[in-house]
């Protein structure tokens, strides 16, 4: 799987929206890339994934530029309990592909 | 729906005894789950790679007679630490993989199981 960069930390008024970024300039063009986010003490919950076209769903937007070197996580409107590691991954999909995960983005919302 | 149960969530032992852990996929049917332990204020590391009816695969330097894994349905792994001792103590997640008949191969996670081995 292709290594992935994100910031270590990163910090957001409550009720803005937060923009995560994830720099994936080796991925190859059968890999995938997932956010996951851990909250406290819990396990990692998936958010979304995409190939190379935006997509957005209930939780989040996730928009990889043209060129797939590089995507941004987008919460819309971040509430507290947004505080949490947001992992980026990229990974193959399909049977056995493992999940690396890094070190991922600290994001704090703060009130 | 894919909801993944962890039992027990959390769990102290003596060093020198065995702990089981479970995980099970509620509403779904995985034929590959996976282990992760993760230390504090470290990211999540895969242990082992488990298929139903097979034996698991386990990642370079993890050992496989310490860490015994179980896949033996379609919704239930175990993991059991043997003989503990207090370095295995740590945060162990397992993860479930639906079906590509579903259309994909995704992973969710459970809760976790927090050992301590005093």
């Amino acid at each position: 799987d292709a290594k992935t960069t994100q910031p270590p930390s990163m910090d957001c008024a409550e009720g803005r929206a937060a923009n995560l970024p994830c720099n994936h300039s080796t991925i190859s063009g059968n890999e995938y890339v997932y956010w996951y986010r851990q909250i406290h003490s819990q396990g990692p919950q998936y958010i979304i994934h995409g190939l190379k076209n935006n997509e957005t769903n209930e939780m989040a937007s996730l928009i990889i530029t043209e060129d797939r070197k590089s995507s941004t996580l987008i919460l819309p409107h971040a509430t507290l309990r947004d505080t949490a590691v947001y992992y980026c991954i990229v990974r193959v999909r399909g049977s056995n592909y493992k999940l690396t995960f890094g070190k991922g983005t600290l994001l704090t919302v703060n009130p | 729906g894919a909801v993944v149960s962890q039992h027990p969530s959390w769990v102290i032992c003596k060093s020198g005894t065995s702990v089981k852990i479970e995980c099970r996929s509620l509403d779904f049917q995985a034929t590959t789950m996976f282990w992760y332990r993760q230390f504090p204020k470290q990211s999540l590391m895969l242990m082992a790679t488990s298929n139903e009816g097979s034996k698991a695969t386990y990642e370079q330097g993890v050992e496989k007679d310490k860490f015994l894994i179980n896949h033996a349905s379609l919704t239930l792994s175990t993991l059991t630490v043997t003989s503990a001792h207090p370095e295995d103590s740590s945060f162990y997640i397992c993860s479930a993989q639906t079906s590509g008949r579903a259309g994909s191969y995704e992973q969710y996670f459970g809760p976790g199981t927090r050992l301590t081995v005093t």
